[in-house]
């Protein structure tokens, strides 16, 4: 346990269904973020949350809209996803935002299937 | 932009040493990082370096060579538990971190 737990572990859904990916920080940490992990590829920073404000965003396309309700919940919510967009999602949180030396404490990812 | 370079596989045997190397090109570096992931788990923090020069935390080292946009992450005394994938990661002043694509570093009998 990391102290950033992400659920569903695994999900699999169709290209016209609605999801949610929950995180939830146990850290007392002020920020949060989302990152994709494909195969063999680095990972991608997609959102950033610093005190439920987001601050960063990949252009990141629309059929993914992050959510913030308080420092201690992400959301990710998923909407007419494409094949391509089949990954793991890694959530994390950190309390050195704005210093160069963050560290980042990860979960264990939701790894999902577009079919 | 940034962008990070470091081998896709290294296989070693037990008790063996393993170096990682990592280099990238970026503006606005801060400092480097190492993660650790095992298959199915979550990335954790190894390492970092802000300031040029060797960072020891028991058999993993980690070193940064800011004139050289280079650094490594030197794995001794191998074990099999050490079989993972390993990112280096580059930050700015802001914190923002860019990865690597990973090492997956294979450990045999």
């Amino acid at each position: 346990e990391t102290g950033v737990t992400q659920t569903p572990r695994h999900l699999v859904m169709g290209m016209t269904n609605k999801k949610s990916l929950k995180c939830e920080q146990h850290l007392g940490h002020n920020a949060m973020y989302w990152y994709k992990q494909s195969a063999k590829k680095p990972l991608e920073l997609m959102f950033v949350y610093s005190l439920e404000e987001r601050v960063e965003n990949n252009s990141v396309p629309s059929r993914f809209s992050p959510e913030c309700p308080n420092s201690s919940h992400l959301f990710l919510h998923l909407h007419t996803l494409q094949p391509e967009d089949s990954a793991l999602y890694l959530c994390a949180s950190s309390q050195d935002w704005r210093t160069g030396a963050n560290v980042l404490t990860f979960g264990a990812g939701s790894r999902l299937t577009v079919l | 932009g940034q962008s990070l370079e470091q081998p896709s596989e290294v296989t070693a045997v037990e008790g063996a040493i393993v170096q990682i190397n990592c280099t990238y090109q970026t503006s606005g570096f801060y400092g480097l990082s190492w993660y650790q992931q095992h298959d199915g788990g979550a990335p954790t923090f190894l390492s970092y370096n802000g300031l040029d020069g060797l960072e020891e935390t028991g058999r993993f080292s980690s070193f940064l060579s800011r004139s050289d946009s280079y650094g490594y992450l030197l794995l001794q005394e191998l074990q099999m538990k050490d079989s993972a994938s390993y990112f280096c990661a580059v930050s700015d002043s802001w914190g923002k971190l860019q990865f690597g694509a990973g090492t997956q570093v294979v450990v045999t009998p």
